[in-house]
């Protein structure tokens, strides 16, 4: 089962560079949720969707943008990437049915920018 | 808007013993989960436990076990028989089941857990 599946795993960027970080999961999953992971702040929400076509800003959405064209896919971009987000990106999802509906977290990426 | 607080950025225990992580939250609502999520040096966020607010009975999982305190807002974490596996980060999660909140979750700050052998 791959269920949460966060691409690349590393990367590094230099200052005003721009890139994509996808998250595929395969559970069929509504929502979806993008994460960043700093030392001493826990995981803090950017942005999250609740279903094909829909996105919406988390805690920290400043600097990022999101896409959601298939439900399986959630897209979290860097238009000009800034050393304040390096950081552990993670992505998550949860199904809209169940009592605890708990969230099922990809992997991670660690970003760094120069 | 809920927080969620660990009073302790790291404890340690002795293999084979127990050990008690923390964990105070606060919020206005009555019907919510609770979660303990580990993370291990791999990175991965592996869910523990979770608590459902309208449940007095504190879950268990084999060797963690919670106190979960509604009316103090507390959620504490038991590891008993710690085994090295156990080091790893431990986040207190909390997320509201009002369909509004869009089920997003909350973290505490972390616990760092050291088990000595």
């Amino acid at each position: 089962n791959a269920g949460v599946t966060q691409t690349p795993k590393f990367r590094v960027l230099k200052t005003g560079q721009s890139m994509t970080l996808l998250c595929a999961q395969d559970m069929n999953h509504e929502y979806m949720y993008w994460y960043r992971q700093d030392p001493g702040m826990g995981l803090r929400l950017i942005h999250y969707s609740v279903g094909e076509g829909t996105t919406a800003k988390g805690e920290v959405p400043d600097g990022y943008n999101v896409s959601r064209l298939k439900k399986q896919n959630f897209l979290l971009g860097l238009e000009s990437a800034a050393p304040s987000q390096t950081s552990v990106y993670f992505c998550a999802s949860s199904s809209i049915f169940g009592g605890a509906r708990p969230q099922h977290f990809g992997d991670g990426t660690r970003l760094s920018i120069l | 808007a809920q927080t969620v607080t660990q009073s302790q950025p790291e404890m340690s225990v002795q293999e084979a013993e127990t050990v008690t992580l923390s964990c105070t939250y606060d919020t206005s609502e009555s019907d919510y989960y609770l979660f303990w999520y580990k993370q291990p040096p791999s990175r991965q966020m592996i869910l523990v436990i979770r608590q459902e607010a309208y449940k007095q009975q504190n879950a268990t999982e084999n060797r963690f076990s919670v106190n979960f305190q509604k009316a103090a807002k507390s959620f504490s974490l038991k590891i008993s028989d710690s085994q090295l596996g156990d080091a790893a980060m431990y986040f207190c999660a909390y997320r509201s089941n009002s369909g509004g909140s869009n089920y997003k979750l909350t973290f505490g700050k972390g616990t760092l857990l050291t088990v000595n052998p």
